[in-house]
């Protein structure tokens, strides 16, 4: 079975500081690692994600997430917090390429201060 | 192209009655997925449809119901409709591993 757990319900940072939004998964399989972000009145878009390989993985608007096995951790992370990075972020765990649902975290809300 | 597009975007529904979901995936997509979220939690997996197929059913009662037709659109049933089906729900298609979602369906159960 899969989970998905996210530490902090709520973070806020100043614009220019660094992102850094934590997320641990528990799985009996190797997993594949999503973030989303979603946007207020919105669906969610995919951020990034890990199937296999770099275990650091870049992906839009400046984000990157590094997968440590060790840790059972794929933490998400931006150098510098821009004003429209504010929303709801998503850490997602599936157990293989072809299973047939992803499990969610609880989300995290991001706050920029100006 | 288009995305995932669903209809419709919002909808009140009152207790006991009966709603339609749709949902349009990306040209291509042959894999449909719908997920519930409720305010302030995470999406939760109702269905996934392949190839017109069910492939996976979450953690919902009875009272909920998919298909998805020749084309790959989908639809998504919900009977006797309750207080606490209140959410937005989402569709998703992906091609390989990596939803790409809709902007969703809001529904309100008074």
């Amino acid at each position: 079975a899969q989970s998905v757990t996210q530490l902090g319900s709520h973070v806020s940072v100043s614009e220019g500081a660094l992102v850094l939004l934590r997320c641990n998964y528990s799985s009996s399989v190797p997993p594949y690692l999503f973030w989303y972000v979603q946007y207020p009145n919105q669906g969610l878009q995919l951020l990034l994600k890990y199937t296999t390989g770099a275990t650091l993985v870049k992906g839009i608007n400046g984000f990157e997430a590094e997968f440590k096995k060790s840790e059972t951790s794929f933490h998400l992370t931006k150098p510098s917090a821009h004003m429209s990075d504010a929303a709801e972020y998503f850490c997602a765990v599936s157990a293989s390429r072809s299973a047939s649902k992803i499990i969610f975290g609880s989300g995290t809300r991001l706050s920029i201060r100006p | 192209d288009a995305g995932v597009t669903q209809s419709p975007t919002h909808l009140i529904k009152t207790r006991g009655q009966h709603v339609t979901l749709r949902c349009s995936p990306i040209s291509g997509h042959k894999s449909v997925s719908w997920y519930q979220q409720v305010l302030g939690q995470g999406p939760q997996f109702i269905f996934q449809y392949y190839e017109k197929e069910e492939r996976g059913r979450g953690n919902f009662p009875d009272r909920f119901s998919a298909r998805q037709f020749p084309n790959y659109s989908s639809e998504l049933n919900v009977n006797a409709l309750l207080l606490g089906d209140s959410a937005l729900y989402l569709c998703a298609s992906s091609l390989e591993l990596g939803y790409t979602f809709g902007s969703g369906t809001r529904l309100t159960v008074v």
